[in-house]
This record gives C-alpha cells, sequence and structure tokens, in this order.
C-alpha cells in the first residue's frame, strides 16, 4: 500500500523567508510519479510538479525548488523568498506508474503555510 | 477549453436524500476521478475510471456510486446521503500517464 506522509501540519513564516515542505513518501513499485498541488484559500487545487522516480535531478522554478531523494523516500518543496501569495495548503501525492493505477493518486494530509507580511 | 467543470458548486442535503455531482471535462482524457477532501485527511479516492464503461473503487468507495457511459461526463451519486459524506468533492481527469488536472469542487452539506 502506498503512503504518503506530510508531517508538518501548519507552518507560519515571514515575508522573504525560505520555507522548506516536507514529504514523505512509502510505496512497494520502482516506477511512481510524485506530485505537489497548492490549494489557495478560493479552494481550487493547483498543479506545481509531476516528478517521475527514475529522474532524481533536483528542480528549480523561479521561487521553488523540489528536492527528490529516493535513499530517504522523500519530496521536499522549498519556497525562497515566500511571499504573502503563498499562503495556501501543500500537498504532496503519490501515484503508482502501472496498469491503471496511474489514476489512483494518493495524497499526504497537506500543510497549511502562512506567510506573515 | 473550459477544462474541468463541477456542479453544484454547493449543496445542503437532508439525511436520506439523494443526489447527483456532476463533472465534465472537454479534454478527451481517458482517466477521471473523484476525490473528497477532509480536514486534516488530505484528499482520498472515491472512485475512478480508464476509460468509457469502465470504473474501479478507490480508497472510500461507499455510499457512492459512479458511471461513465461518455469520455467526458463522470458523475457522483449518493444513494442516501449520511451527515459522515459532508465533505468537498473535487473530481480530476487526465491523459494516460499523465497529470491530474481538478475540478473547482463541490462544498456539500448533509444535516
Amino acid at each position: 500500500a502506498q503512503k504518503v506522509t506530510q508531517a508538518q501540519t501548519e507552518i507560519s513564516v515571514v515575508e522573504k523567508e525560505d520555507v522548506t515542505l516536507d514529504c514523505v513518501y512509502e510505496t512497494r513499485d520502482t516506477t511512481y510519479y510524485l506530485f505537489w498541488y497548492k490549494q489557495p484559500p478560493s479552494g481550487e487545487l493547483v498543479f506545481l510538479i509531476r516528478r517521475n522516480s527514475f529522474d532524481e535531478q533536483n528542480e528549480i522554478s523561479g521561487r521553488y525548488s523540489w528536492n527528490f531523494q529516493k535513499s530517504t523516500s522523500s519530496f521536499n518543496f522549498t519556497i525562497t523568498a515566500s511571499q504573502v501569495v503563498d499562503s495556501a495548503v501543500y500537498f504532496c501525492a503519490l501515484s503508482e506508474a502501472r496498469g491503471t493505477s496511474y489514476g489512483k493518486l494518493t495524497f499526504g494530509q497537506g500543510t497549511i503555510l502562512t506567510v506573515h507580511p | 477549453n473550459a477544462g474541468v467543470t463541477q456542479t453544484p458548486k454547493f449543496q445542503v442535503l437532508k439525511t436520506g436524500q439523494s443526489m447527483t455531482l456532476q463533472c465534465a471535462q472537454d479534454m478527451n482524457h481517458e482517466y477521471m476521478s473523484w476525490y473528497r477532501q477532509d480536514p486534516g485527511m488530505g484528499l482520498r479516492l472515491i472512485h475512478y475510471s480508464v476509460g468509457a464503461g469502465i470504473t474501479d473503487q478507490g480508497e472510500v468507495p461507499n455510499g457512492y456510486n459512479v458511471s461513465r457511459s461518455t469520455t467526458e461526463d463522470f458523475p457522483l451519486r449518493l444513494l442516501s446521503a449520511a451527515p459522515s459524506q459532508t465533505s468537498v468533492y473535487f473530481c480530476a481527469s487526465s491523459y494516460s500517464w499523465g497529470t491530474q488536472y481538478f475540478g473547482p469542487g463541490t462544498r456539500l452539506t448533509v444535516l
């Protein structure tokens, strides 16, 4: 069975601070995908990134960066120089990459990030 | 493209009532899924479909029915609503092996 753990329930930072959101996962599959989604106060789910289990390269997109480490089963997300607009709930998710399992996402509990001005 | 659309946005039901949450996508995606979001529990998969005529259960299927007669539509039916089904419901769609994109959600309250 798959499992995704986001141990940080809530994080509060002041604008311009860097913040890292942790994600640890469990799966028996060797091929899988990892995702991060953002849920702003308006409630919609916004896709941020997808990472294939074979690709351990870190990725940077503007102020966002992701660190994928298979050895520790972690896929952490860092926001550099946080802004008030980054305030949201962030979800890490996992799907197996075989057959029909791709349509099944397992989500972590979510981390509520609040960025204060 | 409208993407993934869901109706209604909000709904209040009484215990025992039935209703259908609608989900449609105009991207010709094969995969469609229903999730529910409850505080502190993230999103949990209810049912999913890999194509017209093919559906399967997710993690929390009890109390819900689905069918997929067309590629575009994937309605979720509550046969006899219970207070435990108070939640926010999200529909998602994707191509095979593609990223899932979510609809805006339906907030359901069962009294």
